[in-house]
């Protein structure tokens, strides 16, 4: 079974500013790594996913996240947020074997940029 | 736009009664998984289904139920309704795990 930890509902942000969501896992099983995004009353938007090879992934917009595999963590990271950057991410994980491909998402950290 | 359609958007039931809610899911994908996300939470896994099976299956009910047809969309079924079912049902396609795509979703309230 997979568990994913989101530490932080709320972060105040302001525009231009850097900003980390960070993301804490638990497996007993090699896993993929993912981020979303979601705007209000809209669904779920992929912003990046780690499946294996380098431990910095990129994504869209602008967002990375690093892969640690020591301490269980995929913070994501954006160098300058936009005021369009404002909503909700998840952060997710999948099995990656056959069979748990399940997405086990966290509880969402609410973004908010501050003009 | 991811490609995959939900219907309907919204929808106001009453406790007892009975929903259906569909997807169709992207040209080429052919899994498709059910998620519910209740207001202020992370979406949970209901079921996964591959090619018309059922390929998994989250911590819920039997009264939540599904079928995924030979076009690969697919419907979430829910039999007597509880106030607690009241939330976002979100539809993903896939052609594999790597590559879920999500609906815009339905929102279910239950009055």
């Amino acid at each position: 079974a997979q568990s994913v930890t989101q530490l932080d509902s709320q972060v105040p942000v302001f525009e231009e500013a850097p900003v980390e969501l960070r993301c804490n896992y638990s497996s007993s099983v090699s896993v993929y790594l993912f981020w979303y995004v979601q705007y209000p009353n809209q669904g779920l938007q992929l912003l990046l996913k780690y499946l294996s090879g380098s431990t910095l992934v990129k994504g869209i917009n602008g967002f990375e996240a690093e892969f640690n595999k020591s301490q269980t963590s995929f913070h994501l990271r954006k160098p300058s947020v936009h005021i369009s950057d404002t909503a909700e991410y998840f952060c997710a994980v999948s099995g990656s074997n056959f069979g748990n491909e399940k997405l086990t998402f966290g509880t969402g950290t609410r973004l908010t940029i501050i003009p | 736009e991811t490609g995959v359609t939900q219907s309907p958007t919204h929808l106001i039931k009453t406790r007892g009664q009975q929903v259906t809610l569909r997807c169709s899911s992207q040209s080429g994908h052919n899994t498709v998984s059910w998620y519910q996300q209740a207001l202020g939470q992370g979406p949970q896994f209901i079921f996964q289904y591959y090619r018309e099976e059922e390929n998994g299956r989250g911590n819920f009910p039997p009264r939540f139920s599904g079928l995924q047809f030979p076009n690969y969309s697919s419907e979430l079924n829910v039999n007597a309704l509880e106030l607690d079912d009241s939330a976002l049902y979100l539809c993903a396609s896939s052609g594999h795990i790597m590559e879920a795509f999500f609906g815009q979703g339905t929102r279910l309230t239950v009055v």
